[in-house]
């Protein structure tokens, strides 16, 4: 059975990086053709899609993060990443990883999610 | 890109049926059959329901069923039954190579 499990710092600062890993245990990343996306809840609110990185290694982001999202592999590892620079308290919100299809279009397996926290 | 638009809530008695409506634009839901359907329970990550259009996961009750016509898709859930109470996110891609989130829906089973 896959798993996924999100990692990263719960609290962050104005203006600073945002740094997420995804371990993914039970698979590689590196077959199937799958893609894997972070997804966003800000809390009491809806899913937000952050972005996806597909296997031949291309991403795509949601436009309204205005460049400042970054998908990334390491396939030796196993993980996934996602930093997002420039963070407000916009960005406040639970962050998901997730494995999608090969076009990205749904995701059948999900982290439990972390929470982040913008915050001085 | 603008979240596709589904009702804020919708209401059912166990056994009823109930649908979910999701819609998009021509650039989206109405371009390509890349909808799915996402299940969330309080505290809990979603859980895919339907994925392209009307198909369900292994495991997914028969009782789901997922629609298209045009620019709007629909979740239709037949035999309610009071563990179906959750949110519920439809998703679609869309013709930037990007994907979008519906607000969500949450579903009462009275």
């Amino acid at each position: 059975q896959l798993q996924l499990q999100e990692s990263g710092s719960g609290r962050v600062k104005p203006s600073q990086t945002l740094s997420l890993t995804c371990a993914v245990f039970g698979g590689s990343i590196s077959s199937g053709g799958y893609s894997y996306s972070w997804i966003r809840q800000p809390p009491g609110k809806g899913l937000e899609w952050v972005g996806y990185i597909y296997h031949n290694g291309s991403s795509y982001y949601n436009p309204s993060l205005k460049s400042r999202g970054t998908i990334s592999v390491n396939r030796s590892k196993n993980q996934i990443y996602l930093k997002l620079s420039s963070v407000t308290a916009a960005d406040t919100a639970v962050y998901y990883c997730a494995r999608g299809g090969f076009l990205g279009d749904y995701d059948d397996y999900w982290g439990q999610g972390i929470l982040v926290t913008v915050s001085s | 890109q603008s979240a596709l638009t589904q009702p804020a809530s919708v209401s059912g008695s166990p056994g009823q049926s109930i649908t979910i409506s999701c819609t998009g634009t021509s650039s989206d839901v109405g371009r390509y059959n890349f909808v799915s359907w996402y299940q969330q329970h309080p505290g809990k990550a979603p859980k895919l329901m339907i994925f392209e259009v009307t198909h369900r996961p292994l495991g997914v009750p028969h009782r789901f069923s997922g629609s298209k016509s045009d620019n709007t898709a629909s979740l239709t859930i037949s035999g309610l039954q009071t563990d179906d109470e959750a949110d519920y996110y439809c998703s679609s891609y869309t013709s930037s190579g990007t994907l979008v989130f519906g607000g969500g829906t949450k579903l009462t089973v009275l």
